[in-house]
């Protein structure tokens, strides 16, 4: 089954840092571009960080810039999303996503 | 990276046809044709209804179909039905190498 299974969300200070983890199964990871996509409550989508095939190349969004980074681990199937100097702003639930396949989704929220 | 430009709310009857339009810029919409449709429903990841502007995934049904003009998107969905009531984001490539979504439609079928 083709699928994308979301973890490491939570409940983190301000400031503080999470890493957020994608496992990939049913088609072949290595070969796609990997997306983060991120939905505050109750808002739209936010295009949040993209990475390359072979993790040599990675893009973010402004508001998440130098904060949070992007990786891949081709060997296990999976992409990370490294996040830093959280902000309350930054409560969303994060998906990770490529084409049609989207995950179910992780929650975060930045409070005190 | 402004967020492309959609109505807050469309509504129709079933059996009839609506579209919702999504306008970006030259560096985005304008520029490319990657343009993407997805359909969420509450509490439900998006579904890819349309990529490449116009193109279907499989198992889509053909009742949605895409096009653009220009700086401007639009998603057409003919045939209304129930089941249609969502929430409908644009999104697209842009040049910074990057994707940008719209702001989201809300889809009432009366």
């Amino acid at each position: 089954e083709v699928q994308l299974v979301e973890s490491g969300g939570g409940l983190v200070q301000p400031g503080g840092s999470l890493r957020l983890s994608c496992e990939a199964s049913g088609f072949t990871f290595s070969t796609y571009i990997m997306y983060w996509v991120r939905q505050a409550p109750g808002k739209g989508l936010e295009y949040v960080s993209g990475i390359s095939t072979d993790g040599g190349t990675a893009y973010y969004a402004n508001s998440v810039k130098d904060r949070f980074t992007i990786s891949r681990d081709n060997s296990r199937n999976t992409v990370y999303l490294q996040m830093g100097s959280l902000r309350p702003e930054d409560t969303a639930v994060y998906y990770c996503a490529v084409g049609a396949i989207w995950g179910q989704g992780t929650l975060v929220t930045v409070s005190s | 990276q402004s967020a492309l430009t959609q109505p807050a709310s469309v509504s129709g009857s079933p059996g009839q046809s609506i579209t919702i339009s999504c306008t970006g810029t030259n560096s985005d919409v304008g520029g490319y044709n990657f343009v993407s449709w997805y359909q969420q429903h509450p509490g439900k990841a998006p579904k890819l209804l349309i990529y490449d502007v116009s193109t279907r995934p499989s198992g889509v049904s053909h009742r949605f179909s895409g096009s653009k003009s220009g700086n401007t998107a639009s998603l057409t969905i003919s045939g209304l039905q129930a089941e249609d009531e969502a929430e409908y984001y644009c999104s697209s490539y842009t040049i910074s190498s990057t994707w940008v979504f719209g702001g989201g439609t809300k889809l009432t079928v009366l």
